[in-house]
């Protein structure tokens, strides 16, 4: 149980372009779900915590027009990078927290970003 | 303020060695988790275990234990006998409760060498 995925897995797009994220909880509901950020040999970094129903919590720092997110629905939350830039590449996680379990965060299999 | 610490960023060992990855937190709450996950080299990042602050019972699974000791902030990952398979990056975190975001440290790189 507890299962997350991510779409894509890797993408590769050119400097300018909007790239969508998706991050789904396959087997339980999630009325929140973080999104994280992870540069090479380094640890996680939260970028924002999205609630399902309602706007992005974003931490300080991470410009929101920049990184879009929504969560419409208990299952999926979604994040896009618009106008990506190469500074923007970089790895990044999803995770939602089981309704049933609310202590625990389960991750996604995270999604390779290459800005061009 | 919340901080996992990890003073160990990689551990080479020789399989079927033991070996024991630290974490040392700081918290002001009273009421926390603490938790481990492992990120092999595909990415992903898989729970391991979650401990709440009120619960100082060590745990085993399998080759798998942990020791949290409230005195000294400390929630250590001991693997017996490890294996090839258990080459990965493993970070230990914190969250206070009320869930709340979790606080992850650095990361111990951990190769095991055939």
């Amino acid at each position: 149980g507890a299962v997350v995925s991510q779409h894509p897995s890797r993408v590769i797009c050119k400097s300018g372009t909007s790239v969508k994220i998706e991050c789904r909880s396959l087997d339980f509901q999630a009325t929140t779900m973080f999104w994280y950020r992870q540069f090479p040999k380094k640890s996680l970094m939260l970028m924002a915590t999205s609630n399902e129903g309602s706007k992005a919590t974003y931490e300080q720092g991470v410009e929101k027009d920049k990184f879009l997110i929504n969560h419409a629905s208990l299952t999926l939350s979604t994040l896009t990078v618009t106008s990506a830039h190469p500074e923007d590449s970089s790895f990044y996680i999803c995770s939602a927290r089981d309704q049933r379990v609310q202590e625990t965060q389960y991750f996604g299999p995270g999604t390779r970003l290459l800005v061009l | 303020a919340q901080k996992v610490t990890q003073a160990q960023t990689e551990i080479s060992v020789v399989e079927k060695e033991d070996v024991t990855l630290d974490c040392v937190y700081e918290t002001r709450d009273t009421t926390y988790y603490l938790f481990w996950y492992k990120q092999p080299p595909s990415g992903e990042l898989v729970f391991l275990i979650r401990r709440n602050s009120f619960d100082e019972q060590n745990e085993i699974s399998g080759r798998y234990s942990w020791n949290f000791q409230k005195s000294t902030s400390s929630f250590n990952f001991t693997i017996t006998a490890s294996q090839v398979v258990d080459s990965a990056v493993y970070f230990c975190a914190l969250s206070p409760g009320g869930y709340q975001k979790v606080t992850f440290g650095i990361g111990t790189k951990l190769q095991v060498i055939p």
